[in-house]
């Protein structure tokens, strides 16, 4: 089957710890995206990476890092300095085109971390 | 910056009723727009994407139109059904750089 996995499903964590969001895709997309989904309000972009060891900030970055070390793979670390990192994580991943645009956005199932 | 307001924030409708959700964005200088459907606790299906130069992309009981100029778009469900109860966003590309805009969705709820 091809898509994109997130994990784990929910996460807990305590003040003061880092954690590390899992993103995993087979569809060959060059492109991959994390945003934050809180009660009320749209999705927000963290960070977004279109090749292998590059990315950008999103809206939302501070106390969050990423790497892209491998194209199926970009992985989010929210640190201790983010100060109110309780939300739903949604990965995404996009095909660039021949003219470099990206196209549609498929998405992970999310993963819930709740900060206790 | 780019901003995506969808009104209404909720929806109930009772079934087999046709409805229209809709998409406003405040630069039209856009790239695509997509309708995207979520379940409670899930990530997001793409339902539909209308290039800037298009008018509307039809998929079953689902229509979307784009007017770009005026910064907007519906999405059309016809004889809808509990199935269909779910949250929709759309998201706009801008012209320039690589990010997608979401709007805060519209909560749909269809009655038996």
């Amino acid at each position: 089957d091809g898509g994109i996995t997130q994990s784990p499903k929910y996460l807990f964590r305590k003040e003061g710890q880092n954690v590390t969001l899992s993103c995993e895709q087979n569809l060959n997309h060059d492109a991959m995206y994390w945003y934050r989904q809180d009660p009320g309000q749209g999705l927000r972009l963290i960070y977004y990476s279109q090749i292998v060891n590059d990315f950008q900030k999103g809206d939302i970055a501070e106390g969050y890092s990423v790497s892209r070390e491998k194209k199926e793979s970009f992985p989010l670390t929210v640190t201790s300095a983010q100060k109110n990192p309780t939300a739903f994580y949604l990965c995404a991943s996009s095909p660039i085109d021949r003219g470099r645009n990206l196209d549609t956005q498929y998405f992970g199932p999310g993963t819930r971390l709740t900060v206790l | 910056k780019q901003e995506v307001t969808q009104i209404p924030a909720a929806l109930s409708v009772p079934e087999g009723e046709n409805l229209v959700l809709n998409c406003s964005f405040t630069d039209s200088a856009i790239y695509n727009l997509q309708w995207f459907r979520q379940d409670p606790g899930k990530g997001l299906t793409s339902l539909l994407l209308i290039q800037s130069s298009q008018r509307e992309q039809t998929s079953g009981r689902l229509n979307a139109s784009l007017d770009k100029s005026s910064g907007r778009s519906t999405l059309y469900i016809a004889a809808s059904q509990p199935g269909d109860s779910a949250t929709y966003l759309c998201a706009v590309r801008a012209n320039t750089g690589n990010q997608f805009y979401f709007g805060t969705g519209t909560s749909l709820t269809v009655i038996p």
